[in-house]
């Protein structure tokens, strides 16, 4: 069984920085590449930020781009959102996923609250 | 990159069909195959319910079917239930590992 587990989600100023991780099993890690999707309450998914299987390449939505870095430990099974900069509006829902055909997989979420 | 087109809100009475169109470019809808479509409830992780264009994964209703035109992609629900009422997102794959969501539609069972 596939799961997809995020973590570090929470309260945090504005301004602030924040690591999310995600820990993926049930499939061969290291052979797909990965997103990060966010929600914001009420609001839409949001695509945020990819990365290659290899770690080699990495792309990001224009709204994070400069703030936000994607990376992964293949050996660990681990893909890392590091969140820096922090605004209001990143506030959401973070959800990570392996996006693609049948085997599509998504976390159940981790809340991030950024507030004074 | 863009995000895809949706219409906001859509709706339909119990037993009729209604259809969602995803609108997209050349770069995403019209050049790939790739198209999912999620369910989601309120509170919910999303649903895979449409991918590839029109494969549905087990378990999901044959009522729900997908299609796609140029690069328009559309989701239909026919025989509507009240539990479809929900919000439903399409997804394209636009090339180099990438993809890209559409804005959602919010779908109301009268």
């Amino acid at each position: 069984e596939v799961q997809m587990l995020e973590s570090g989600g929470g309260l945090v100023q504005p301004g602030g920085s924040l690591r999310l991780s995600c820990v993926a099993s049930g499939f061969t890690f290291s052979s797909h590449a990965l997103h990060w999707v966010r929600q914001a309450p009420g609001k839409g998914l949001e695509y945020v930020a990819a990365i290659k299987s290899n770690g080699g390449s990495t792309f990001y939505a224009d709204s994070v781009k400069g703030r936000f870095i994607i990376s992964r430990d293949n050996p660990k099974n681990t893909l890392y959102l590091q969140m820096g900069s922090l605004r209001t509006e990143d506030t959401a829902v973070y959800y990570c996923t392996r996006l693609g055909g049948i085997k599509d997989y998504w976390g159940q979420g981790t809340l991030v609250t950024v507030s004074s | 990159q863009s995000a895809l087109t949706q219409p906001h809100s859509v709706s339909g009475s119990p037993g009729q069909s209604v259809t969602i169109s995803c609108t997209g470019t050349s770069s995403d809808v019209g050049g790939y195959d790739y198209v999912s479509w999620y369910q989601q409830h309120p509170g919910k992780v999303p649903r895979l319910m449409i991918y590839d264009v029109n494969k549905r994964p087990s378990g999901v209703p044959d009522r729900f079917s997908g299609s796609k035109s140029g690069d328009t992609a559309s989701l239909t629900i026919s025989g509507l239930q009240a539990e479809d009422e929900a919000d439903y997102y399409c997804c394209s794959y636009a090339g180099s590992y990438i993809w890209v969501f559409g804005g959602g539609t919010k779908l109301t069972v009268l």
